[in-house]
């Protein structure tokens, strides 16, 4: 329990369906990520928020579609993917945005499946 | 940009062997990370190097950074079938705003 809580833990959709991955930090964090993991390649970093703005987004496509109500929550809203897509997505957290001193705790994970 | 290779990419070897893993780069790096990875669950941070020629000790397990601050390596002493994950290096580049991660060692301990 890394106090990151990510759902759901399985998704199977298909392309053209809407959904959404939603991570919930209770660690009183200020910086918030979603990470793609896909075989065979590193970590890819998807998009960073800081105190809810978002501060980066890494020529992420624009069928991903990040959302941060408040610094606890972090949405990640999908729709028209494609099989290449399929990967485990995970969101994470650290105090501050910047590595120096800061660690990231990761959720669990969401497993996409695109169909 | 910069990248961190991780080697070898899968290991297998018995319980009570003893290993060592490899981050490597030719960028240098602020400081760098080791996480391991669990079947199901999310990476788990298990050190964070931040000074050429650092070594740290966790149990059976030792760090270090290269004296260059551009690679790094593992290695675990008499290894158990707990061990068994996905070991990744992560380094903070200059300035420490991006993260850069390796693809990973499986590594997998047989009892």
């Amino acid at each position: 329990e890394t106090g990151v809580t990510q759902t759901p833990r399985h998704l199977v959709m298909g392309m053209t369906n809407k959904k959404s991955l939603k991570c919930e930090q209770h660690l009183g964090h200020n910086a918030m990520y979603w990470y793609k993991q896909s075989a065979k390649k590193p970590l890819e970093l998807m998009f960073v928020y800081s105190l809810e703005e978002r501060v980066e987004n890494n020529s992420v496509p624009s069928r991903f579609s990040p959302e941060c109500p408040n610094s606890s929550h972090l949405f990640l809203h999908l729709h028209t993917l494609q099989p290449e897509d399929s990967a485990l997505y995970l969101c994470a957290s650290s105090q501050d945005r910047g590595w120096t001193g800061n660690t990231i705790y990761f959720g669990e994970g969401s497993w996409l499946t695109v169909v | 940009t910069q990248l961190l290779e991780q080697s070898p990419q899968f290991l297998s070897i018995q319980e009570g062997e003893n290993l060592t893993v490899y981050c490597n780069s030719s960028s240098v790096f602020s400081s760098l990370q080791w996480y391991r990875q669990e079947p199901g669950e999310g990476p788990v941070l298990l050190v964070t190097v931040v000074t050429g020629g650092e070594v740290k000790k966790l149990k059976r397990l030792t760090f270090q950074f290269g004296d260059a601050r551009k690679d790094s390596s593992l290695h675990i002493t008499a290894a158990q079938p707990g061990d068994t994950g996905l070991y990744l290096c992560a380094g903070a580049g200059q300035g420490a705003q991006k993260l850069v991660f390796g693809q990973g060692t499986r590594l997998t301990i047989n009892p």
